[in-house]
């Protein structure tokens, strides 16, 4: 069976730091792999979304980035956190192809002071 | 371009009672459509998929959701709610050769003792 893997799970961060949050995917290969963010008492917002190594879809610009160094690995990145990076970030991933299920990471609390 | 629309922010139930949650969705392809729950400080969980096969899509934990073309709606239901019910759901539609999903807003249920 399939897992997937975030940390960490929770992060307080000053303003101006920088940011690495990791994601994981266990038990299948070449998976579409996704970053959200969900900030408090709002929807999910799509970040990113990859669908293969070195393969990166930015749906929002802002100071964060994103890479996928290996097949089953996500990481999401900031050089210099603001205050409006705080919230929930969602990692996703789903077999290649269009309309296939999304499973969701447990997720991490990040929180910008 | 797809749209998802939750038509209550939040619904209250007693326990034992019914659970209705209102979804209605705009696509101009044969969608895929979700429902997700969402506990506090966790991430997302697949309840149920549609994927135009039967109407009446049945998923985990009791919850069915029917999917009607001509209201554009995919209702989710329970017949007794339950107090591990607490949570919030998402409805969520997929258009085809399309990697993004549409979340709805999200609907809190309460369920009261």
């Amino acid at each position: 069976s399939q897992t997937i893997h975030q940390w960490p799970a929770t992060l307080v961060q000053p303003v101006g730091s920088p940011l690495s949050l990791e994601c994981t995917v266990e038990g299948t290969s070449n998976p579409n792999l996704y970053w959200y963010r969900q900030a408090a008492g709002r929807g999910l917002q799509l970040l990113f979304y990859s669908v293969g190594i070195g393969q990166i879809s930015s749906e929002v610009p802002q100071n964060l980035s994103a890479s996928r160094p290996q097949d089953r690995q996500f990481i999401l990145s900031s050089k210099k956190l603001l205050l409006s990076d705080s919230g929930f970030y969602l990692c996703a991933w789903n077999r290649a192809g269009a309309q296939e299920t999304q499973y969701f990471g447990p997720g991490t609390r990040l929180l910008v002071l | 371009a797809q749209s998802v629309t939750q038509l209550d922010s939040h619904v209250s139930v007693s326990e034992g009672t019914p659970v209705l949650l209102r979804c209605n969705y705009s696509s101009s392809y044969s969608p895929s459509l979700f429902w997700y729950v969402q506990h506090p400080n966790k991430g997302l969980q697949l309840l149920l998929k549609y994927t135009s096969a039967a109407t009446l899509v049945k998923g985990i934990n009791g919850f069915e959701a029917e999917f009607k073309k001509s209201e554009t709606s995919f209702h989710l239901t329970k017949p007794s709610a339950h107090m591990s019910d607490a949570a919030e759901y998402f409805c969520v539609v997929s258009a085809l050769n399309d990697y993004k999903l549409s979340f709805g807003a999200g609907t809190t249920v309460t369920v009261r003792a």
